[in-house]
């Protein structure tokens, strides 16, 4: 079967740095994204990875390993507004279907 | 430019009766999606149009759920009769071409259903 893993929850101060991880197993591979959705809004796009590697964009960034099956996206200089759920969803064997992990939940501290 | 437009933002429902949500996606997407989502989780696809023909309803219950998209612009989702499970926030999002693997999906505010 197809499957996304993130962790539910994270908790993080105002200022530091959190990695957000996501696993992933599906059939076919052409691409994965990042959202962030804030309570009762919808997602907005960050990043997407289809090649292995860093990609930086501010004070976001996100990484893939294709044959490990494993993204990461990194915040640095976290801000109370970055308190949200971050999505990471993968585009599988056809190009329209995106399989969407259910999102972590950060939480960011004072 | 405006972005993908949903109406209504709030609907409460009784059990048993019809509701109707309505998207109209950003100018010139081709393809436009709608997504189911419960709290905690991730949009789960019911169904994708491009331009006025649905190429993927597998995930749409056709018993009581029914979209169309007449004229390939906006569209409308139907639910009738509600179920208490059909409690969740209805999305509505477009892409410029689905086909395109780095197309990212633009998402419309969501409709959030709740069905007493």
């Amino acid at each position: 079967g197809q499957n996304i893993d993130q962790p539910t929850e994270m908790t993080a101060t105002e200022g530091a740095i959190v990695q957000i991880n996501c696993t992933y197993q599906t059939s076919g591979f052409n691409g994965l994204f990042w959202y962030q959705q804030h309570a009762g809004e919808a997602p907005t796009f960050l990043s997407y990875n289809v090649l292995d590697g860093l990609e930086e964009k501010g004070r976001f960034s996100s990484f893939l390993s294709r044959s490990k099956g494993y993204s990461y996206l990194l915040l640095k200089e976290l801000q109370m507004k970055d308190s949200a759920s971050y999505l990471c969803a993968v585009r599988g064997a056809s190009n329209y279907q995106l399989i969407w992990g259910a999102g972590t939940k950060l939480i960011i501290k004072p | 430019e405006a972005g993908v437009v949903q109406s209504p933002r709030y609907k409460i429902i009784e059990k048993k009766q019809p509701v109707a949500f309505w998207c109209n996606p950003i100018s010139g997407h081709n393809t436009l999606y709608w997504y189911l989502q419960n709290l905690g989780q991730g949009p789960e696809l019911l169904i994708r149009y491009e331009n006025e023909e649905a190429v993927d309803d597998s995930q749409l219950p056709k018993d009581r759920f029914s979209a169309e998209r007449l004229k390939g612009v906006d569209s409308t989702l139907k639910i009738q009769p509600a179920e208490l499970g059909d409690s969740a926030v209805y999305l509505c999002a477009s892409s410029l071409d689905g086909g395109r693997a780095d197309n990212e999906q633009f998402f419309g505010p969501g409709t959030r259903l709740t069905v007493l």
